[in-house]
């Protein structure tokens, strides 16, 4: 059964600073990996679509990496901003159905 | 491109009566929609898997008479709690596969059963 876990899971820093999200999974057979953002009482919004055969996808000020060997993905934030603050999750997309980790509430302060 | 549009945001029911939620694919067909809830300050659960012209495929401990799915054409599927409970209140949130954005997400529906 794939599991997936994020760390840390809240994160406080000041506006500016890079930062770096961990998100990793136990089974390495996936197809995909996907970073969402969620902000308070709203959808997901997707961020980066990582499929299994590539490395890494960026989108302006964000960077997502997949080392599907060793179970582990990143996504580098870059020059953060206030708005940038809500919660951040992955989900891998298995054989049968996407699962999600517990997700990173992201704030940054002015 | 790959966007999903769901309706109502909110809903406020009375304990006994149904709701229904749609969910559509604006701009690309989806043979496969998913139907998840979430608790506050939890992350998704899957609910169902909704697919076009057949029955839906619920998740175990999920109640099929409790929570109706139909997905009658390519681009709508709608998720129908039924005889609702204080206990049913939540963020439903569903989703549709593009093969070339993944899971786009609907904006959710915020059930409240008073």
């Amino acid at each position: 059964k794939q599991e997936v876990t994020q760390i840390p899971a809240a994160l406080s820093v000041p506006e500016g600073e890079n930062l770096v999200l961990n998100c990793s999974f136990t089974d390495s057979a996936i197809y995909n990996l996907q970073w969402f953002r969620q902000d308070p009482g709203k959808g997901l919004t997707s961020l980066l679509l990582i499929q299994s055969s590539q490395r890494e996808q960026t989108s302006g000020r964000l960077n997502a990496s997949l080392d599907k060997s060793s179970g582990r993905s990143t996504l580098y934030i870059a020059a953060s901003q206030p708005g940038d603050s809500a919660t951040y999750l992955c989900a891998v997309q298995g054989a049968q159905k996407l699962v999600f980790g517990q997700g990173t509430r992201l704030t940054i302060n002015p | 491109g790959a966007v999903v549009s769901q309706h109502p945001s909110r809903v406020i029911c009375k304990s006994g009566t149904s709701v229904k939620i749609e969910c559509r694919s604006l701009d690309f067909q989806a043979t496969t929609m998913f139907w998840y809830r979430q608790f506050p300050k939890k992350s998704l659960m899957l609910m169902a898997t909704s697919n076009e012209g057949s029955k839906a495929t619920y998740e175990q401990g999920v109640e099929k008479d409790k929570f109706l799915i139909n997905h009658a054409s390519l681009t709508l599927s709608t998720l129908t709690v039924t005889s609702a409970h204080p206990e049913d209140s939540s963020f439903y949130i569903c989703s549709a596969r593009e093969d070339s954005y993944g899971y786009t997400f609907g904006s959710g529906t915020r059930l409240t059963v008073v």
